[in-house]
């Protein structure tokens, strides 16, 4: 298995500019988050989804937004990127069957906006 | 707004010994969950612990809970060098949404 893969790893963008960071997962999980890492801090919640077609927005959603038209895949578009959103965006996904487990993460994109 | 605080925000110990690592929170939680992050990489879940639990062994992790003082440690016996990367906790006051600390950052030295 893959676990949780997210393209791209690196990725520089102009303000203004528009992307999207793509999440995708192997284990048939049904819970996928999309968090955001700031140096010396811990993550913060973006957007989570806790099924095919179902999402809500969690601490930080401005300036950003998901679908999840597949239990695989959960994209999340930046729509004008600016230079506050410089971060490492993590994905991860869990089992809700009282998710012994915790999350299982993936390894990142660095997004740097200028 | 961070549910949970970390004590301490950096650790410096040697190979061998004992660390522990302290967390709090403001809310009631399903479970609260360690995870550990090598630098430059994701995050790892090291272990889970209900709110009706506390405390929980695995291998050389013990974590423990205190609802009451709305506080958990996780304790690293016999660390090793492999151990240095960065602590979080993080809160789960159901539908899996996490809300995580900001972090210690353990460093073992040889």
């Amino acid at each position: 298995n893959a676990g949780v893969t997210q393209t791209p790893k690196f990725q520089v963008l102009k303000t203004g500019q528009s992307m999207t960071l793509q999440c995708a997962q192997d284990m048939n999980h049904e819970y996928m988050s999309w968090y955001r890492q700031d140096p010396g801090m811990g993550l913060r919640l973006i957007h989570y989804s806790v099924g095919a077609g179902i999402t809500d927005q969690g601490e930080v959603p401005n300036g950003y937004n998901v679908s999840r038209s597949t239990t695989e895949d959960f994209p999340l578009r930046l729509l004008s990127a600016a230079p506050s959103q410089t971060s490492v965006y993590f994905c991860a996904s869990c089992s809700p069957t009282g998710g012994i487990y915790g999350y299982t993460f993936g390894s990142g994109t660095r997004l740097t906006v200028v | 707004s961070q549910q949970g605080e970390e004590d301490p925000q950096a650790l410096s110990i040697q190979e061998g010994e004992n660390a522990t690592m302290n967390c709090s929170y403001k809310t009631s939680i399903n479970n609260l969950q360690w995870y550990r992050q090598n630098s430059g990489r994701g995050l790892v879940h090291l272990i889970l612990i209900r709110s009706n639990e506390r405390e929980k062994h695995s291998g050389r992790l013990r974590v423990t809970l205190d609802t009451s003082k709305k506080s958990s440690s996780l304790l690293i016996t016999a660390s090793r060098a492999a151990d240095t990367a960065s602590y979080f906790c993080a809160t789960d006051k159901g539908a899996q949404k996490l809300v995580f600390g900001q972090g210690t950052r353990l460093t073992i030295n040889p």
